[in-house]
């Protein structure tokens, strides 16, 4: 089975601009969750979706929103980019009603 | 309020040498602890899950414990090895059915040769 899938592994955006970051889950995983990391500040919940509804959300501005579609891919967007957007943002999918979550490789995103 | 937090935030040893991680969580209801490890660059991986029946569990030279009464558990390493520089994460399941994942800040630990 292929693991968690995130597209871009690297992106550089300048401030003001909008950015879509892509995870395929893995094979049957109908739940996806983002998080941001950065240094100092560990792993942040940004949301989780389950059959392309939004479950669970964490406690970022409404620049940060996310979508998952039919076959469990998602999508998350930040729009209107601030330097301190400049962080690893890791995808993680679960099978149903299991409580291990497995990560991508994440996306570097830096805004300049 | 739910809330995981992991100590050290930091930790040097010299290879070969033991460390113990600790993390204590206030949750409810508890369903299980994993202790996550993350390499630089990469996402976490789990390493082991701790349920509330559970005292100590071993996965080679990593060893879990649970103290269920008091909200603690603890990550030791054996014999440390270079490769054992990296993030550990303790994540908390909670909420019963709802499933839901609460992450520590994790502890950065850099094994010196």
């Amino acid at each position: 089975k292929a693991g968690v899938t995130q597209t871009p592994r690297y992106l550089i955006k300048t401030r003001g601009q909008q950015v879509t970051l892509s995870c395929s889950p893995i094979s049957g995983h109908r739940s996806v969750s983002w998080y941001q990391q950065t240094p100092g500040q560990g792993l942040q919940f940004l949301f989780e979706y389950f059959s392309e509804t939004q479950r669970n959300k964490g406690n970022f501005p409404g620049r940060f929103s996310g979508r998952q579609f039919s076959n469990s891919r998602s999508e998350m967007n930040v729009s209107t980019l601030e330097l301190g957007d400049s962080a690893l943002y890791l995808c993680a999918s679960r099978d149903q009603g299991a409580t291990e979550a497995f990560f991508g490789q994440g996306t570097r995103l830096t805004v300049v | 309020k739910n809330q995981v937090e992991q100590s050290p935030q930091s930790l040097i040893i010299l290879e070969g040498k033991n460390c113990t991680l600790q993390c204590n969580y206030t949750v409810s209801p508890f369903s299980n602890l994993r202790w996550y490890k993350q390499d630089t660059g990469r996402g976490p991986v789990s390493l082991t899950i701790m349920t509330f029946s559970e005292n100590t569990k071993s996965n080679g030279r990593y060893t879990a414990t649970l103290d269920a009464d008091t909200k603690q558990s603890s990550l030791h390493i054996t014999a440390s090895q270079l490769s054992d520089s990296a993030s550990y994460i303790c994540v908390v399941t909670y909420g019963g059915a709802t499933n839901k994942l609460i992450f520590g800040t994790g502890t950065l630990l850099a094994v010196q040769p």
